[in-house]
């Protein structure tokens, strides 16, 4: 059973501070791996995706991989009332039929 | 503007009967797919499809049902046989296959509930 676990939250963080969101994955033939926001009520959308060990900063946000230890996370820096959401983390477990799964979310609620 | 539309935004169903959500794309992808959300959930994968004409059962296909006759369309039916069909009802797109992970991009969403 491949699975992908995230910390249900919320995660409470003061206006201006790093929020930090993990995601650890069962199967060690990951290959890709997706952090999306989702606002209550919303669709999700992408905020970025990383393949390789190591970091990968795209303006406020760093995604973090650790293949050796099956993490990944998200960084937040300076965080802003209007990056309270839920976050999702997606792993492509690759093959012919691979598709994505889905952790269940974290609840970031950032306060001014 | 290039993206994905569902509708209805909302929809309303009586027990046993048959309903049809409307997903299409205009992003030219191949590759198009259905997942269910539940609260407090992950996205769970109904159907997917890689090219016209084709499509694969995903983790929950019991009680759904689709077509691709076109490229830009994937419409899901929500059979009677679906005994618990309330959710956030969610279609996606991406322009490769399912084994290229490849960025999947989400239309925004049907919210169905059985009255």
């Amino acid at each position: 059973q491949k699975e992908v676990e995230q910390n249900s939250g919320p995660l409470s963080v003061p206006e201006g501070a790093i929020a930090s969101l993990n995601c650890t994955y069962s199967d060690r033939g990951s290959q890709s791996f997706f952090w999306y926001r989702q606002y209550s009520g919303k669709s999700p959308e992408l905020i970025m995706f990383i393949y390789s060990n190591g970091d990968k900063e795209d303006g406020r946000f760093t995604a973090q991989l650790n293949k050796a230890s099956q993490y990944v996370s998200l960084l937040i820096r300076d965080s802003q009332p209007s990056d309270s959401a839920t976050y999702l983390c997606a792993v492509h477990y690759g093959g012919s039929q691979g598709n994505l799964i889905f952790g269940k979310g974290t609840k970031l609620s950032v306060k001014p | 503007d290039g993206g994905i539309t569902q509708s209805p935004k909302y929809l309303f169903r009586k027990e046993g009967q048959n309903v049809t959500l409307s997903c299409e794309q205009n992003l030219n992808h191949d590759a198009m797919y259905w997942y269910r959300q539940d609260p407090g959930q992950g996205l769970r994968l109904i159907y997917y499809s890689q090219i016209v004409n084709d499509f694969q059962k995903g983790d929950i296909a019991e009680g759904y049902s689709v077509s691709r006759e076109k490229k830009e369309s994937f419409p899901l039916t929500v059979t009677s046989a679906q005994k618990n069909p309330t959710a956030f009802y969610l279609c996606a797109s991406s322009r490769g296959s399912p084994s290229t992970a490849d960025t999947q991009y989400f239309g925004p969403g049907t919210r169905l509930t059985v009255l």
